[in-house]
């Protein structure tokens, strides 16, 4: 039974650009959480997509956007990128918008030179 | 909005030793509470929740949490640390009956040291 997966693990991205990560979840569930966690930080919630839409949304800029799949997968993308966009962004999975046992995935580690 | 506090950064014991880590809540009501693991290079590791009932929780790895109310409390315990348990320890919160997104708020971590 494969866990939440994330690609790609490393990024370097230049202040200005754009980057998309993606994630997909673990089998059998269908909501997407998006988290950031910042060097020596616990992670901060950016967003959840449940039913293909975006249903709750942390305190991020509109440069922070995202999408989900018919099959479930999301991607997360970040625009006009920031030096303080560096961080490690974080998936989670869960069985429905209103569960909170949500599964990690190893995260993709992104620079911002 | 909710809010947790970790007060300790940086904890060291021995191996063998017992272990407590420290985590207060902030939210009008009872929330749903969990624990979760890091070790470098990973994601998160679900440890324990609790949601309703004892306060006492068992989880995985042999630790446990207890719910205090009257503390917004939620401590993680461990009787026997084992060198596998150096990591980063995260405690969260989430707001019950919120059936538009299940957000989590999380401290700022404990990191966990083990001597041998």
């Amino acid at each position: 039974d494969a866990g939440v997966t994330q690609s790609p693990t490393h990024l370097i991205k230049t202040r200005g650009q754009q980057v998309t990560l993606r994630c997909s979840p673990k089998s059998g569930h269908d909501t997407v959480s998006w988290y950031q966690q910042a060097l020596g930080q616990g992670p901060q919630f950016i967003f959840q997509y449940y039913e293909e839409e975006e249903r709750q949304r942390g305190n991020f800029p509109d440069r922070f956007s995202g999408h989900q799949f018919p099959n479930y997968s999301s991607e997360l993308n970040v625009n006009a990128l920031l030096l303080g966009d560096s961080a490690l962004y974080l998936c989670a999975s869960s069985l429905g918008p209103g569960l909170y046992e949500q599964y990690f995935g190893p995260g993709t580690r992104l620079t911002v030179t | 909005a909710q809010s947790v506090t970790q007060p300790d950064i940086h904890i060291t014991v021995s191996e063998g030793a017992s272990l407590e880590l420290r985590c207060n809540y902030s939210y009008g009501a009872t929330p749903y509470l969990f624990w979760y693991v890091q070790s470098p290079g990973q994601g998160l590791q679900l440890l324990l929740k609790y949601f309703s009932g004892d306060t006492l929780v068992q989880g995985i790895k042999g630790f446990e949490a207890e719910f205090k109310r009257s503390q917004s409390s939620f401590n993680l315990r461990k009787p026997s640390v084992h060198w596998s348990d150096a990591a980063e320890y995260f405690c969260a919160v989430g707001a019950p009956g919120n059936n538009a997104g299940n957000m989590l708020t999380f401290g700022g971590g404990t990191r966990l040291m083990v001597k041998p």
